[in-house]
């Protein structure tokens, strides 16, 4: 069965500090990777995605997540974070030949201390 | 263009209690979707639509149902309430059924408690 594991589920960084956050997924074929963030309040939002190509995807607001295939992994990452980074994050997987499931990990709370 | 509109945002039910909660999108999209969000679970897809008139299931399907009659709406129905549905249920939309490659758009959500 598909599946997606997040390995940090709250984390607490201070300003300016460097962000990694773990993500793998388990699934037998070719997929296709997303990153999600939901502030506070507001609903989730893309933050970035992978479907083929350069493994190292850029989003937004300064974020970044490396795909590794023989990993199975798809980690986030942020040299230097910022108060308002304080959200959860889910790392999502869909197959790339799949009609109608994607597949969430838990989430990962982050809180930046100002 | 509204996006995905979620209605109510919030709401109480006591247990039995029937209700429908309501989505609807402005972007004439195919797929629709609803997840409920619980802590530590993520997100876990409940029911989605590929197109108008076709429904199906998705992992936590038991106890709601759903009805696609128009490409814009996607009401998601409990007949009879019960505690375990207390959660944050999303509505997601995107261009088309193959998600692989198409990006899903979330409502703002609607909190539901089950007393």
């Amino acid at each position: 069965a598909q599946s997606v594991s997040q390995h940090n589920h709250h984390v607490i960084l201070s300003e300016a500090a460097s962000l990694e956050l773990g993500c793998n997924y388990s699934y037998g074929g070719t997929v296709n990777l997303f990153w999600y963030v939901q502030y506070p309040g507001q609903h989730l939002q893309l933050l970035l995605k992978y479907f083929s190509g350069d493994p190292l995807v850029k989003g937004i607001k300064g974020f970044e997540a490396e795909f590794i295939k023989s990993k199975f992994s798809f980690n986030l990452r942020k040299p230097s974070v910022q108060w308002s980074d304080t959200a959860e994050y889910f790392c999502a997987v869909a197959g790339a030949g799949n009609t109608g499931k994607l597949i969430f990990g838990q989430g990962t709370t982050l809180q930046v201390k100002p | 263009n509204a996006g995905v509109t979620q209605t109510p945002k919030f709401q109480v039910l006591k247990t039995g209690q029937s209700m429908t909660l309501q989505c609807a999108q402005d972007m004439n999209h195919e797929y629709m979707s609803w997840y409920r969000q619980d802590p530590g679970m993520g997100l876990r897809l409940i029911h989605y639509s590929v197109g108008a008139g076709i429904t199906d299931q998705g992992e936590v399907p038991n106890g709601y149902n759903v009805s696609r009659s128009t490409t814009e709406d996607f009401p998601l129905r409990l007949l009879s309430a019960a505690p375990s549905q207390t959660s944050v249920y999303f509505c997601a939309s995107s261009y088309s059924f193959r998600l692989a490659k198409n990006i899903q758009y979330f409502g703002a959500g609607t909190r539901l408690s089950v007393l």
